[in-house]
């Protein structure tokens, strides 16, 4: 079984530039999230699909970020305009939301430095 | 969101059984434990979840206490590769907009030596 992709792995940005993140879950899970995790920091929740339906998204900075999942299926992220306290790894994950079961499955994550 | 208590580091012998205690005293009836742990530079990766019972699998063992208050994660023999940083977390329970969200803290550094 194919895990969650990323990409880009790294990325390296100016402050006010954009950049955006991109993740494929795996097969037939229909929830979908995205975290950011600073430096020394447990992973924050930024935004949780089900399909291509946002059911959280209440730590997510909306003036500057954004995210899709168009044909829930594949998603992005993106950040416009960055901000140096932006530098983070963003990590995607799934799960397939089995009732008594919430496992989610991880992927290897995007580390943003801004300068 | 029920909140856990984790010691930030704990050092553990190689072939020997690491024990990461968690504290959650403020946990709900329905809400379960769940224990995540993140190698360097990967996603975090599940280990194993529980209610009331305890739990084994293939990776590690989950002891909780009769009140719920309190848990045990349990790698009965650890090795260099289970260094790693592991997190306890209380998962609300389903329905509403926090269905199925992870809420993690600090975690725990477990490093195993040689």
């Amino acid at each position: 079984e194919a895990g969650v992709a990323q990409s880009p792995r790294y990325k390296i940005i100016e402050k006010r530039q954009s950049v955006a993140f991109w993740c494929n879950p795996i097969s037939g899970h229909a929830t979908l999230y995205w975290y950011q995790q600073i430096l020394g920091q447990g992973p924050k929740l930024l935004i949780q699909f089900q399909n291509n339906g946002v059911v959280d998204d209440s730590q997510l900075p909306k003036d500057r970020f954004s995210a899709e999942r168009l044909k829930g299926v594949d998603s992005t992220l993106k950040i416009q305009p960055a901000k140096l306290e932006d530098s983070a790894v963003y990590l995607c994950a799934s799960s397939l939301r089995v009732v008594g079961s919430y496992e989610q499955y991880f992927g290897p994550g995007t580390r943003l430095t801004v300068t | 969101d029920a909140k856990t208590t984790q010691p930030p580091s704990m050092d553990c012998a190689e072939g020997r059984a690491a024990n990461l205690p968690c504290n959650h005293s403020t946990i709900s009836g329905n809400e379960y434990v769940y224990w995540y742990r993140q190698i360097h530079s990967q996603g975090p990766q599940y280990i194993i979840h529980g209610l009331k019972n305890n739990e084994t699998n293939e990776m590690a063992s989950l002891i909780i206490t009769e009140d719920r208050k309190s848990s045990t994660l349990i790698l009965p023999h650890a090795t260099l590769r289970d260094t790693a940083v592991y997190y306890c977390i209380v998962r609300p329970p389903a329905g509403g907009t926090s269905y199925g969200k992870l809420t993690f803290g600090q975690g725990t550094i477990l490093t195993v030596h040689p």
